[in-house]
């Protein structure tokens, strides 16, 4: 059974600072991997989307890695801001495509101080 | 264009009544997702619909769940009986095809079983 793990759980760093976010599966047979982000009392938003085929994704600010046979993926947020703070999800979906769903970790709560 | 839409937001009921949960993905998506997000487990993935064939019902958490999507578009999640562990945001996610393409989230319904 495929489990994600993220590192750390929570993490605040002041503005400006440039961070990495960890994420790690266990079985490397996945389709792709993707990173959301979620705010307080609301639903996910999709930040990147990485294929297996690919090592990296780049969407602004942030930057997404794949290492899938290590079963590894960062992702990384340049010149933080305020606007940052939220909860980061890394999901995974695996071997059997749409019929698994993504299987998630559990987040690493984000606080940015002005 | 719109996005995915969940209705009801929020849903207070009591312990051992029916409840209908629905999923309205965006326009054009053939598959569709539910998931459930609670305290202590995290995100959850529960059922995927691949246009009209049948879905895998193996991960819904018991007898009580089931679910369905006519026309291939809405989709109804029903608990019957419930039971306060019920309790937990229910998030429907869609997206063009399956394994590659990026799911999309709605806002999620908040169930309270009282």
């Amino acid at each position: 059974k495929q489990e994600v793990t993220q590192i750390p759980a929570a993490l605040s760093v002041p503005e400006g600072e440039n961070l990495v976010l960890n994420c790690s599966f266990t079985d490397s047979a996945i389709y792709n991997l993707q990173w959301f982000r979620q705010d307080p009392g609301k639903g996910l938003t999709s930040l990147l989307l990485i294929q297996s085929s690919q090592r990296e994704q780049t969407s602004g600010r942030l930057n997404a890695s794949l290492d899938k046979s290590s079963g590894r993926s960062t992702l990384y947020i340049a010149a933080s801001q305020p606007g940052d703070s939220a909860t980061y999800l890394c999901a995974v979906i695996g071997g059997g495509g749409g019929a698994d769903g993504l299987t998630f970790g559990k987040g690493t709560h984000l606080i940015i101080q002005p | 264009g719109a996005g995915v839409s969940q209705s009801p937001s929020n849903k207070v009921t009591e312990k051992g009544k029916d409840v209908e949960l629905r999923c309205d993905p965006i326009s054009g998506h053939t598959a569709l997702y539910w998931y459930r997000q609670s305290l202590g487990q995290g995100l959850e993935f529960l059922i995927y619909f691949q246009g009209n064939s049948a879905p895998d019902k193996s991960g819904l958490p018991s007898d009580r769940f089931s679910a369905e999507r006519t026309g291939g578009s809405v989709s109804t999640l029903t608990i019957q009986r419930t039971q306060q562990e019920d309790s937990a945001v229910y998030l429907c996610a869609s997206s063009l095809g399956t394994s590659v393409n990026t799911q999309y989230f709605g806002p999620g319904t908040r169930l309270t079983v009282l």
